[in-house]
């Protein structure tokens, strides 16, 4: 099965701010990394797929990037909103495999 | 819009069984690929199961092999989870969500149904 390591497991940042959060796998997945944001009590919503191409209705502060093993999911200007659980999610494999997810909280 | 409701959570005893349940709406369902995802209280998120658009294929992850079996009804745009010999460590919110298939993502969820397995 393929590992998968996200980082960081938890960040702090402030409205405004700009953050990045990583998903690394165990062996190369070409572009097929997904990314979903979950909020508390609500189901998972998809952002980004295939690496970088964003999901019809999700802001434009939203994007991500990579190929191989390194991906991540860059958001420019923190909205009150985004703040929120994120997860990795590669579809490359038969067994799909999600990251341990990221919690991203207000400082 | 797509919608997914999930249904059929309870409380169940271990080792005993439940159906979930999955009716969707406002799409061909029939031409997807569907899956189930679940998520243990305070959790990340892990794939269960999926099932292409005519049943023919599907895969289990190691966790459920052999004691869960995923199915469809096109006819009546529903999908099912029959679990069975049901564990502590099986307790978890369970989503049905919209697959396109290999190399795809998630694309839409359902809001999920609770499971608890206790004495």
């Amino acid at each position: 099965d393929i590992q998968m390591t996200q980082s960081p497991s938890s960040l702090s940042a402030s409205v405004g701010d700009r953050v990045t959060i990583t998903c690394r796998t165990s062996q190369s997945i070409m572009i097929y990394l997904n990314w979903y944001q979950q909020k508390p009590g609500k189901a998972p919503k998809l952002l980004i797929y295939a690496a970088s191409n964003l999901q019809s209705g999700v802001p434009s502060r939203f994007s991500g990037s990579g190929s191989g093993t390194d991906f991540t999911l860059t958001i420019t200007g923190l909205q009150p909103e985004d703040f929120a659980t994120y997860y990795c999610q590669e579809s490359y494999s038969a067994t799909i495999t999600f990251g341990q997810g990221t919690r991203l909280e207000i400082k | 819009e797509v919608q997914l409701v999930e249904s059929g959570g309870g409380l169940v005893q271990p080792g005993g069984s439940l159906r979930l349940s999955c009716a969707a709406s406002e799409f061909t369902f029939r031409n997807y690929w569907m899956s189930w995802v679940r998520q243990a209280p305070g959790k990340g998120l892990e794939w269960v199961a999926n099932i292409k658009q005519d049943g023919s294929e599907k895969g289990y992850a190691d966790s459920v092999k052999g004691r869960f079996t995923i199915s469809r009804d096109n006819a009546k745009s529903s999908l099912y989870l029959q679990m069975n010999s049901l564990r502590a460590e099986d307790t978890a919110v369970y989503y049905c969500a919209q697959w396109r298939g290999a190399q795809s993502e998630f694309e839409s969820w359902g809001q999920g149904t609770l499971v608890t397995v206790s004495s």
